[in-house]
């Protein structure tokens, strides 16, 4: 079956610095490429998406690029605060098929 | 909130339990679906639903049988449940269900935690 891999599994980052996280997919129909953030005790939630027409798209502190030649995907949060803190995980296969997630702590 | 609730939150069964999970959406969405989610593991889509109807069936064992009985309402009768089936049960929806040319933002609930014992 289809299936995304992603990396790192944990990352920890100094208040203020970046943060990338990478994604790597195996369906080559995929189209459509999210990514959730996940708190504590909640639902994982969608910060930030891209389709495959577009090979960048950015909201405030967030960006995800997209390479379909090579396909993968990344996400990259600037100037990183402790509420960034959480669990993160991308998606391809029209957003059905997750990778295994990232825990991302951010050091104050 | 994201207009999707879960009940119950957390759940405790024995292996020759039968129970059921629910959930509820709220956005007025077309299609719903339900991941199992265990530690250090991706989500893993166990059933879709679109428009009442199911469209995608995970190769799930059949001690978990899903009920749609309406656009808003999805539930996941358990019965007879293995240690290995304990794990965090999430709930989405989203406005149209999955295509090749779609793709489009799941909202998900809070997730019902499940224990068998």
């Amino acid at each position: 079956g289809e299936n995304v891999e992603q990396h790192p599994s944990t990352l920890s980052v100094q208040e203020g610095d970046s943060a990338v996280i990478k994604c790597t997919y195996s369906d080559s129909a995929s189209n459509y490429f999210p990514w959730y953030k996940q708190e504590l005790g909640k639902g994982p939630q969608l910060i930030i998406d891209i389709r495959s027409n577009v090979g960048e798209k950015k909201d405030q502190r967030i960006a995800v690029t997209l390479n379909k030649t090579a396909k993968h995907f990344s996400l990259h949060i600037t100037e990183t605060q402790p509420e960034d803190s959480a669990v993160y995980f991308c998606a391809a296969s029209d957003g059905l098929v997750f990778g295994a997630g990232t825990i991302l702590r951010v050091k104050s | 909130e994201t207009g999707v609730t879960q009940t119950p939150r957390h759940l405790v069964m024995g292996m020759t339990n039968k129970k059921s999970l629910k959930c509820e959406q709220h956005l007025g969405h077309n299609a719903m679906y339900w991941y199992k989610q265990s530690a250090k593991k991706p989500l893993e889509l166990m059933f879709v639903y679109s428009l009442e109807e199911r469209v995608e069936n995970n190769s799930v064992p059949s001690r978990f049988s899903p009920e749609c009985p309406n656009s808003s309402h999805l539930f996941l009768h358990l019965h007879t449940l293995q240690p290995e089936d304990s794990a965090l049960y999430l709930c989405a929806s989203s406005q149209d269900g999955p295509g090749r040319l779609a793709g489009n933002e799941q909202f998900f609930g809070p997730g019902t935690r499940l224990t068998v014992l």
